[in-house]
């Protein structure tokens, strides 16, 4: 079966603690992206990879950080600098730039001990 | 940047017709993306206008005026799995990505 996958489903974090979540793809998509989602809020763009080897920051990138080493995989790393970290985190994937679908994983929820 | 305004909330009665309206305010637009999502899962795609006019997709419609900077999406026939929240989402100027309003929450009741 083609699709995203995001894991752990669940996720907790001690203070002061980098940990990684984990988005694969196997649908042959040039495009990755992280969001977060907050309650009340809607997605927020963390970071996106257009190309292998290659990413931007989106509009919170702060204490994140991401790699694009294969074109399958595209971790995302929350930092100790990221003070708020509890949140829902989306992966999506498009075939690429243009008029491609944005088509989502189904989440990691991270929280904070 | 781009400002996305939607509804925080609406109900509706199983059987009826809903209309979800997004407003949005871009310095770039390259296209509006609607997305269903059920509570604690990911967002699925319904439907995608980048053209005025009305798309049909089974019970499910969208429409968009781009010189109004106006969308809605249309949902007949309301069932209970219809309960959900509804995105709205506006593509920017070079396509890469997409900025998301805060979501309709469609509470449909028997």
């Amino acid at each position: 079966d083609g699709g995203i996958t995001q894991s752990p489903k669940y996720l907790f974090r001690k203070e002061g603690q980098n940990v990684t979540l984990s988005c694969e793809q196997n649908l042959n998509h040039d495009a990755m992206y992280w969001y977060r989602q907050d309650p009340g809020q809607g997605l927020r763009l963390i970071y996106y990879s257009q190309i292998v080897n290659d990413f931007q920051k989106g509009d919170i990138a702060e204490g994140y950080s991401v790699s694009r080493e294969k074109k399958e995989s595209f971790p995302l790393t929350v930092t100790s600098a990221q003070k708020n970290p509890t949140a829902f985190y989306l992966c999506a994937s498009s075939a690429g730039q243009g008029q491609e679908t944005q088509y989502f994983g189904p989440g990691t929820r991270l929280l904070v001990l | 940047g781009q400002n996305i305004d939607q509804p925080t909330e609406m109900t509706a009665t199983e059987g009826a017709i809903v209309q979800i309206n997004c407003t949005y305010q871009t310095s770039g637009f390259n296209g509006l993306f609607w997305y269903q999502q059920h509570a604690g899962e990911a967002p699925t795609f319904l439907s995608y206008n980048v053209l005025d006019g009305l798309e049909e997709k089974g019970r499910f419609s969208s429409f968009l005026s781009r010189s109004k900077g106006y969308s809605y999406l249309l949902l007949k026939e309301l069932q209970m799995k219809d309960s959900a929240s509804y995105l709205c989402a506006v593509r920017d100027q070079g396509g890469s990505t997409l900025t998301f309003g805060k979501g309709t929450m469609l509470l449909v009741s028997p």
